[in-house]
């Protein structure tokens, strides 16, 4: 079946470094892939997508290309912030589903001042 | 703006108890989802659905039900909640076809002892 491996956290990193987070999946068909982020106490958020082959999806300061020759979508941001501490979650849905989402396990970041 | 809110943000109940997670959105959609959040292993997807009194079961909808009366609201059921049941729940929307972002509620942390 369809699956989703992101790299373990926790990330720990300090203000203004680079940071990227590794996502591979496996699925059939051609499927939409998403980064979503939880803050602390909250629940998920949209961070950015890709629905094709190529596609870079990019917010606030992230961006992920959506790499089907390596199945790969992985986060990066060139300058992280406090703020920015949240687990991060890669993300599928199958070309041909009900629009179910397959999750990865999630990426602790934590920055530091 | 998008809003999903679920009736209880934590909740602590006993073995066998009847539990009942409330999730209401305000943005007309025709699909509603219902995960659990553990540690490790990300999002789980226990039930989903596509229009009112329509229902589908995810991946591990053992020890649930789910009820979805008015296009708005979609409630998880625990028939007789157990301590494996113990994590964090979380809501989530989407629109109809050709729609791909899911909307998620806050989550409520329900614990059982």
């Amino acid at each position: 079946g369809d699956s989703v491996t992101q790299m373990e956290g926790p990330v720990t990193l300090s203000e203004e470094a680079f940071l990227t987070i590794n996502c591979t999946y496996t699925a059939t068909g051609y499927p939409s892939l998403f980064w979503y982020v939880q803050y602390p106490g909250e629940g998920l958020q949209l961070l950015l997508k890709a629905t094709k082959a190529d596609d870079k999806g990019s917010n606030k300061g992230f961006e992920a290309t959506y790499r089907k020759e390596t199945t790969s979508f992985h986060l990066e941001k060139g300058s992280v912030q406090v703020s920015d501490s949240a687990v991060y979650f890669c993300a599928l849905t199958p070309g041909d589903s009900w629009g179910k989402l397959q999750f990865g396990a999630g990426t602790q970041v934590v920055v530091t001042p | 703006d998008v809003k999903v809110t679920q009736s209880s943000r934590y909740l602590v109940k006993r073995t066998g108890e009847k539990v009942f997670l409330e999730c209401v959105q305000d943005m007309d959609h025709e699909n509603m989802f219902w995960y659990r959040q553990d540690p490790g292993l990300g999002l789980r997807l226990i039930y989903f659905s596509y229009d009112v009194k329509m229902k589908e079961k995810g991946d591990i909808p053992e020890g649930y039900s789910v009820s979805r009366e008015k296009k708005e609201r979609f409630s998880l059921i625990l028939e007789s909640a157990s301590t494996n049941q113990t994590s964090m729940y979380l809501c989530a929307s989407r629109g109809g076809l050709g729609t791909d972002t899911q909307y998620f509620g806050p989550g409520t942390r329900l614990t059982v002892l």
